[in-house]
């Protein structure tokens, strides 16, 4: 099975900051990386396709970078809303894992 | 407006069975595949299953393969876990979630708000 690590686990963060959470694979998964917001008692949100593919609606804050083993969701200017849990997810040739989450905080 | 609702979700002892559902609406339903996804605290997220929009194809995670079965109704947009010799490690919040695709790339772009199961004596 394709690991997925990511880190940090959890972060502080003012509102207005700019923000970066990793995300690792155990091996090359190519661009098939999603990245999913969840706030508590909810589904997850997806935000980014494809490592870098934003989802309609979501706002333009939200960047998603890398491919092989390594990506990046960055969040410039973190707003109150943004105050959650992010997840990253590997779809590669049909196999589906996710990271283990990073929390996000105010700080 | 795409809608995914769960259901069937409860308390169970350990080696019964339970069935969830999953009630689309809002797309053409049998254009997707579609995932059944379970969530805990321990162990995060974890697809556990998965339904071609054919239902031709499935795929199971390791740790229920044998256990549970997906399946789908596309007169009736629905899909079904049929989850089996429940163990206390089954406990969790269970997700459907719809793919899209784009080129060789999948997705969940739309998820329901899930179920609990709780398996327990």
């Amino acid at each position: 099975d394709i690991q997925m690590t990511q880190s940090p686990s959890s972060l502080s963060a003012s509102v207005g900051d700019r923000v970066t959470i990793t995300c690792r694979a155990s091996q090359r998964i190519s661009s098939f990386l999603n990245w999913y917001q969840q706030k508590p008692g909810r589904a997850p949100k997806l935000l980014i396709y494809a490592a870098s593919n934003l989802q309609t609606g979501v706002p333009s804050r939200f960047s998603g970078s890398g491919s092989g083993t390594d990506f990046t969701l960055a969040i410039s200017g973190l707003q109150p809303d943004d105050f959650a849990t992010y997840y990253c997810q590997q779809t590669y040739h049909g196999t589906s894992t996710f990271g283990q989450g990073t929390k996000v905080e105010i700080k | 407006q795409v809608h995914l609702v769960e259901s069937g979700g409860g308390v169970v002892q350990p080696g019964r069975s339970l069935r969830l559902s999953c009630a689309a609406s809002g797309f053409i339903f049998s254009n997707h595949g579609l995932h059944w996804v379970r969530q805990t605290p321990g162990k995060g997220l974890e697809r556990v299953a998965f339904i071609s929009a054919d239902a031709r194809e499935t795929r199971y995670a390791d740790s229920v393969k044998g256990r549970f079965t997906i399946s789908r109704d596309n007169s009736r947009n629905t899909v079904s876990l049929h989850m089996g010799s429940l163990r206390v490690e089954d406990t969790a919040v269970y997700f459907c979630a719809r793919e899209s695709i784009v080129g060789t790339a999948y997705y969940f772009d739309h998820w329901g708000q899930g179920t609990l199961v709780t398996v327990s004596s």
